[in-house]
């Protein structure tokens, strides 16, 4: 199993661009979550999937739109880049039995917005 | 939004010496989980903790739900330098919100 799987790893946008990152896991949950890390900061929830099909909005979900139309992806999309959307994106997966919080994470993305 | 206080903040600390950490809140958490976080990597899950009082082990690692509800701690045994990466306790709520706290920084000097 690979498990979670992010791409890119690295990308730099500029103000007002918009762009797709990428989640992929391979472990059949049915729970996914995006997620922001800020320097020096724990994570914050961005949004979050029970199944294909729905979405709920996490924490701090402004200035982001999420589609789960398949078990294993769950893509996060920055429509209009600003500055303050610079951090390190995890995505993660869990089941939805008594181990829900058992989450797996991916590797991150680290996004610059200039 | 919610926010978990986790101290201490960083720590410098002899390969062999036993490392203390906690995480503190002002809500009442249903389930306290610790994770490691290395460089460029995504957190890993270490240990959950389901009820109030329990006190679980995983290798070295042993961690305490609080009886408060508000609280965890996290206690490394012998530290050796692999130990070494960010700490993050993390605290999920009856309506399965997680929050995470601000990590501790763990170095191990050999």
């Amino acid at each position: 199993n690979a498990g979670v799987t992010q791409t890119p790893k690295f990308r730099i946008l500029k103000i007002g661009q918009s762009m797709t990152l990428q989640c992929t896991q391979d472990m059949n949950h049915n729970y996914m979550y995006w997620y922001r890390q800020d320097p020096g900061m724990g994570l914050k929830l961005i949004y979050y999937s029970v199944g294909a099909g729905i979405t709920d909005k996490g924490e701090v979900p402004n200035g982001y739109n999420v589609s789960r139309s398949t078990t294993e992806d769950f893509p996060l999309r920055l429509e209009l880049a600003a500055p303050s959307q610079t951090s390190v994106y995890f995505c993660a997966s869990s089941y939805d039995t008594d181990r829900i919080y058992e989450q797996y994470f991916g590797p991150g993305t680290r996004l610059t917005v200039t | 939004g919610q926010q978990l206080n986790q101290s201490p903040q960083s720590m410098f600390i002899q390969e062999g010496e036993d490392v203390s950490m906690n995480c503190t809140s002002s809500s009442i958490f249903n389930t306290w989980l610790w994770y490691k976080q290395d460089p460029g990597e995504g957190p890993v899950l270490l240990i959950a903790l389901y009820k109030a009082g329990e006190l679980t082990s995983n290798g070295r690692l042993t961690a305490q739900f609080g009886i408060t509800r508000k609280d965890s701690f996290l206690n490394i045994s012998a530290s050796i330098p692999s130990d070494v990466g960010i700490y993050f306790c993390a605290g999920v709520n009856t309506g399965n919100q997680f929050y995470f706290g601000t990590g501790t920084s763990l170095t191990v000097i050999p």
